[in-house]
């Protein structure tokens, strides 16, 4: 298995409150990725990382920020959380290299805001 | 942008028979192109890829085909069983500097026995 860690697994949380979720992986990919799985939306990019301190919106961006300190760490953060963002958090990775390519997802976080 | 459209779900079968799952893409250049699945309750688990044009990528009986002249990668199986049961993803991975990786909406699986 692609070594790829969420953290934490489960968040309930109170609106207002920020909340940051952590992903970390040990196969030194450059790319990093958060989306979100809701119902009916599939998966949506939230924000993505093409290397440390390098990180760009995703479809679905407001109300969240991102932090990318080092190859292994991205972290998601959501700055005041709403019950609009109660959801399946999920962090993946990717590398290109040469003809081959290869991306790996974490197991998600489920965040529930009440 | 690049984008991925799949087929519209669920799609429902009975056990042994053949599935298509569509899948289209938009994309500037040559993108990788995968497909996930993902189990209730369970995360996404890579199920193939390909990287480049007529690669043809096959794992646990289902295949899917880079077809640069149709932009699509569908997926088939011959023989579906009840297991199969599951969402499944078609995504592109950019080859540009930024390495986006964009996903289709889904298409559910049903199979019966």
């Amino acid at each position: 298995d692609a070594g790829i860690t969420q953290s934490p697994r489960h968040k309930v949380t109170e609106t207002g409150t920020p909340v940051t979720l952590r992903c970390h992986q040990t196969e030194n990919h450059r790319y990093m990725y958060w989306y979100r799985q809701d119902p009916g939306h599939g998966l949506r990019l939230i924000h993505y990382s093409y290397g440390v301190k390098d990180t760009d919106k995703g479809e679905v961006s407001d109300g969240y920020s991102v932090s990318r300190s080092k190859t292994e760490d991205f972290l998601l953060t959501l700055e005041s959380a709403t019950s609009s963002q109660t959801s399946v958090y999920f962090c993946a990775i990717s590398e290109l290299s040469g003809v081959d390519t290869e991306a790996f997802f974490g197991q998600g976080t489920r965040l529930t805001v009440v | 942008g690049d984008s991925v459209t799949q087929m519209e779900g669920p799609v429902t079968l009975s056990e042994e028979a053949f599935l298509t799952i569509n899948c289209t893409y938009t994309a500037t250049g040559y993108p990788s192109l995968f497909w996930y699945v993902q189990y209730p309750g369970e995360g996404l688990q890579l199920l193939l890829k390909a990287t480049k044009a007529d690669d043809k990528g096959s794992n646990k009986g289902f295949e899917a085909t880079y077809r640069k002249e149709t932009t699509s990668f569908h997926l088939e199986k011959g023989s579906v069983q009840v297991s199969d049961s599951a969402v499944y993803f078609c995504a592109i991975l950019s080859r540009s500097n930024t390495g986006k990786l964009i996903f289709g909406q889904g298409t559910t699986l049903q199979v019966k026995p």
